[in-house]
């Protein structure tokens, strides 16, 4: 069962400008995090974000979270080429014993 | 340096055998997950597991089986049952504090094909 829903799937943007992609999920979470995966390769975490929290950032990364709207945003400042990844959101669901994904974002940054 | 391993990269498997896809973390996590990622798709959970010698199906477990027999091994193997296993494979493992899951460390993913 799918919990969470990233939008866009896909998002092509020129190097220096910001990127926003957004998760939507059903049911109350526990926290819910955010992950990078490069072509052929394993997930990297970028931020977790409690439910009790609104906001938080890491570097060049500000992740929000709406409980009243089960949404969360991930914006990336100031884009570089290797930022081209997917990004994939993943809620601890209260519901479940487990985490669930989404299906990701594809990110391309354009030189 | 600490870390989750997944071994072979590439694995190549005839139909009808089966074939085992190494896991191991020196972590020190308790739980341990298999995911199954299909070209352009999400992950979907396959089992996962909270402690040694204990084991849950995940969404898509039919066709797979794992062991959990120490706490840094978490093997899954792909039967001949399972109709399509040619996808990219993922191993992770994370703790849990207070009932809530913290981050999740990933290996670096087997690709199994089905000749």
């Amino acid at each position: 069962s799918q919990q969470g829903e990233e939008d866009p799937q896909a998002l092509s943007i020129q190097e220096g400008e910001n990127a926003t992609m957004n998760c939507s999920y059903k049911t109350s979470i526990n926290n819910l995090q955010w992950y990078r995966q490069n072509s052929g390769r394993g997930l990297v975490h970028l931020i977790l974000i409690r439910s009790n929290e609104r906001e938080k950032h890491s570097g060049r990364l500000r992740v929000t979270l709406d409980t009243s709207k089960k949404s969360s945003s991930l914006l990336i400042t100031a884009s570089r080429a290797a930022d081209t990844a997917s990004y994939f959101c993943a809620t601890d669901a209260k519901r479940d014993d487990k985490i669930i994904f989404g299906k990701g974002t594809r990110l391309h940054i354009l030189p | 340096d600490g870390g989750i391993t997944q071994s072979p990269k590439y694995l190549f498997r005839k139909e009808g055998q089966n074939v085992t896809l190494s896991c191991e973390q020196n972590l020190n996590h308790d739980a341990m997950y298999w995911y199954r990622q299909d070209p352009g798709q999400g992950l979907r959970l396959i089992y996962y597991s909270q402690i040694v010698n204990d084991f849950q199906k995940g969404d898509i477990a039919e066709g797979y089986s794992v062991s959990r027999e120490k706490k840094e091994s978490f093997p899954l193997t792909v039967t001949s049952a399972q109709k399509n296993p040619t996808a990219f494979y993922l191993c992770a493992s994370s703790e849990r504090t207070g009932g809530e899951y913290n981050e999740q460390f990933f290996g670096p993913g087997t690709r199994l094909t089905v000749l």
